[in-house]
């Protein structure tokens, strides 16, 4: 079975602009998890898709928002970018249900300058 | 303020050792628990899970969970050189357990 996917792998983007990633989860799952990992703060659960629904959300201003679609595939969208969002985002796919293990994809890189 | 603390190490065990990873979390309601391997530059990468008091074995590893004093950890036997790699705790922190805290992660090398 294939693994989560995300795209791009790699971004580089300027302060003040916008950006949107995305995440293709394992066949089979329709939850998909967003995550941001920095060296200070390590990993950080920002926000849970389920059948198109925001189910939970992190501690994370307004700028940072997601949407799923029908096919479970989910994109996060970071607008007024800041050096601060420099980091790693890691989308995680799971059942929803026993036993709740989440599985990572790859992760894209976003540097922020 | 729902929190998993890890020592950051590292850990320095000799290859053929058993490396003991520690992990305390602080929300008394948390009912999964798992832990992450991540290589640098990788993503975690899920090895254990555990949900009931006890130990848990698969293969090299076993996972222990004691809820009364909220504490889990993993021990890794006849460590490997390629067992090189940080080690992060998580715990659910909510019913549907898709909203997971990480500790720090523990560093941990293994020396051939």
């Amino acid at each position: 079975k294939a693994g989560v996917t995300q795209t791009p792998r790699y971004l580089i983007k300027t302060r003040g602009q916008q950006v949107t990633l995305s995440c293709s989860p394992i066949s089979g799952h329709r939850s998909v998890s967003w995550y941001q990992q920095t060296p200070g703060q390590g990993l950080q659960f920002l926000f849970e898709y389920f059948s198109e629904t925001q189910r939970n959300k992190g501690n994370f201003p307004g700028r940072f928002s997601g949407r799923q679609f029908s096919n479970s595939r989910s994109e996060m969208n970071v607008s007024t970018l800041e050096l601060g969002d420099s980091a790693l985002y890691l989308c995680a796919s799971s059942y929803r249900q026993d036993p709740y293990e989440q599985y990572f994809g790859p992760g894209t890189r976003l540097t922020v300058t | 303020q729902k929190e998993v603390e890890q020592n950051s190490g590292p850990l320095s065990v000799p290859e053929g050792a058993i490396a003991s990873l520690n992990c305390t979390y602080s929300d008394r309601v948390s009912q999964s628990f798992f832990w992450y391997r991540q290589y640098s530059g990788k993503s975690p990468e899920l090895i254990m899970s555990i949900y009931s008091n006890g130990d848990k074995e698969d293969g090299r590893f076993t996972a222990q969970l004691n809820k009364a004093s909220q504490y889990v950890s993993l021990l890794i036997r006849d460590s490997q050189p390629s067992d090189s790699a940080t080690y992060l705790c998580a715990v659910t922190s909510n019913q549907a357990g898709t909203a997971l805290i990480f500790g720090k992660g523990t560093t941990l090398s293994v020396s051939s």
